[in-house]
């Protein structure tokens, strides 16, 4: 049982390009979600999803994309990469709502 | 909207003590979870404690209890016997019991282990 897991750990992007920022999930959880975290502040969610098919913005949802066609896997797509979007990423998902969160490792962004 | 407020940045303890940390949230709502997560400097969230709102009972997870007060709407964190591996980020986070998923989360406080 490997929980959640991300890749890639770190990345680098140039303005502009494009990537996706994996997630994956062996708990056959509905609800799962994407943050991600600043200096100095907390988690900020970016899009979330409540089951397969199913997806819903957060509190800063401009710039990214996501869809959820299988129950494990929750990519997030960044369109067009800015310096703004240079932060640590976080998946997280829970059995349900009201249920404990359980995140991945993080990946660290990096947009020159 | 909820916001929750940690209004200590750091704090200090010497290994062995205790310390507290504190969390206020603001809210109109009746039904809730607050949390506790601790991140290492291996950035990953780690679960401390979960305290349901309409438990009137203080969650306790080992070393680790809340004080729970409801009316005050203030969530602290008490970390007895503290041990160098508990220095760490710690972040308070609301979650509503509706329909709403999203997690509200305050900005940290960094809790140094003094040997």
């Amino acid at each position: 049982n490997a929980g959640v897991t991300q890749t890639p750990k770190f990345q680098v992007l140039k303005t502009g390009q494009s990537m996706t920022l994996q997630c994956a999930q062996d708990m056959n959880h509905e609800y799962m979600s994407w943050y991600r975290q600043d200096p100095g502040m907390g988690l900020r969610l970016i899009h979330y999803s409540v089951g397969a098919g199913i997806t819903d913005q957060g509190e800063v949802p401009n710039g990214y994309n996501v869809s959820r066609s299988t129950t494990e896997d929750f990519p997030l797509r960044l369109l067009s990469a800015a310096p703004s979007q240079t932060s640590v990423y976080f998946c997280a998902s829970s059995r349900g709502t009201g249920e404990t969160q359980y995140f991945g490792p993080g990946t660290r962004l990096l947009v020159l | 909207a909820q916001t929750v407020t940690q209004s200590q940045p750091e704090m200090s303890v010497q290994e062995a003590e205790t310390v507290t940390l504190s969390c206020t949230y603001d809210t109109s709502e009746s039904d809730y979870y607050l949390f506790w997560y601790k991140q290492p400097p291996s950035r990953q969230m780690i679960l401390v404690i979960r305290q349901e709102a309409y438990k009137q009972q203080n969650a306790t997870e080992n070393r680790f209890s809340v004080n729970f007060q409801k009316a005050a709407k203030s969530f602290s964190l008490k970390i007895s016997d503290s041990q160098l591996g508990d220095a760490a980020m710690y972040f308070c986070a609301y979650r509503s019991a509706g329909s709403n998923y999203q997690l509200i989360w305050g900005a940290g406080t960094k809790l140094i282990i003094k040997p």
